[in-house]
């Protein structure tokens, strides 16, 4: 494909429940960035990847979030003990070079809901 | 506290009017200003950018403007087209971190 894609599309869970979301970016990108939507705002940042390696995860909200990308390529972000508050839809994006923001894809989101 | 702030969660144009989209920002370090389009169900597509060194930015329908001293951005869209209705988000860039940081965004529905 020839785009960033984000799987799955939707995602329900139950309160307390572990997730995982997945992103593989555009072949040959070297930074990938996770964002989260929640409904009437904007796009927040959450961690930036530099190959394997997280280069910023100052937007993290606390220990029950982590992402890893082992290989350099797909990431997966993953949430414990899931709460209500954490519905949103989650963005990832990937960019050829760091710091290259004109280019940086955007996926469609993955649509978390926790009931 | 929002950085980055659009007042207009929503505007209404004419098919072929101008659109004219506004963004306020709290830091006068940031340096690099980015529009972002999105579609239902779609993520964010760039749309254009400008460098806090300039003050106008164009590209085809599209022209950014940057007014410093007010820490104020505008989109200028025109002549404004159905297929431009959407939701628009402004980021800005600022200093050695690589994350983006948008406004609320504003729904813009042109009208036939």
């Amino acid at each position: 494909g020839a785009g960033v894609s984000q799987t799955p599309s939707n995602k329900v869970t139950e309160k307390g429940k572990y997730v995982e979301l997945r992103c593989d970016p555009i072949s040959g990108h070297t930074a990938l960035y996770w964002y989260r939507q929640s409904l009437g705002q904007g796009p927040e940042f959450l961690i930036y990847f530099q190959g394997t390696g997280a280069a910023d995860d100052s937007g993290l909200p606390n220990d029950r979030f982590f992402a890893v990308r082992p290989e350099g390529s797909v990431s997966t972000l993953k949430i414990q003990r899931t709460e209500r508050g954490d519905s949103a839809v989650y963005l990832c994006a990937s960019s050829l070079l760091a710091g290259d923001l004109n280019t940086q894809y955007f996926g469609p989101g993955t649509r978390l809901t926790v009931l | 506290d929002q950085q980055v702030k659009q007042n207009s969660p929503s505007l209404s144009v004419q098919e072929g009017r101008i659109s004219i989209l506004n963004c306020d920002y709290t830091n006068s370090m940031f340096d690099y200003f980015l529009w972002y389009k999105k579609y239902p169900a779609e993520g964010p597509t760039f749309l254009i950018s400008i460098s806090s060194i300039k003050d106008k930015n164009e590209d085809g329908r599209f022209t950014v403007f940057l007014n410093k001293s007010a820490k104020h951005l505008s989109l200028h869209i025109v002549p404004s087209q159905p297929g431009d209705s959407a939701v628009y988000f402004c980021a800005v860039h600022g200093g050695a971190t690589n994350k983006l940081i948008f406004g609320t965004g504003t729904l813009l529905a042109v009208q036939p």
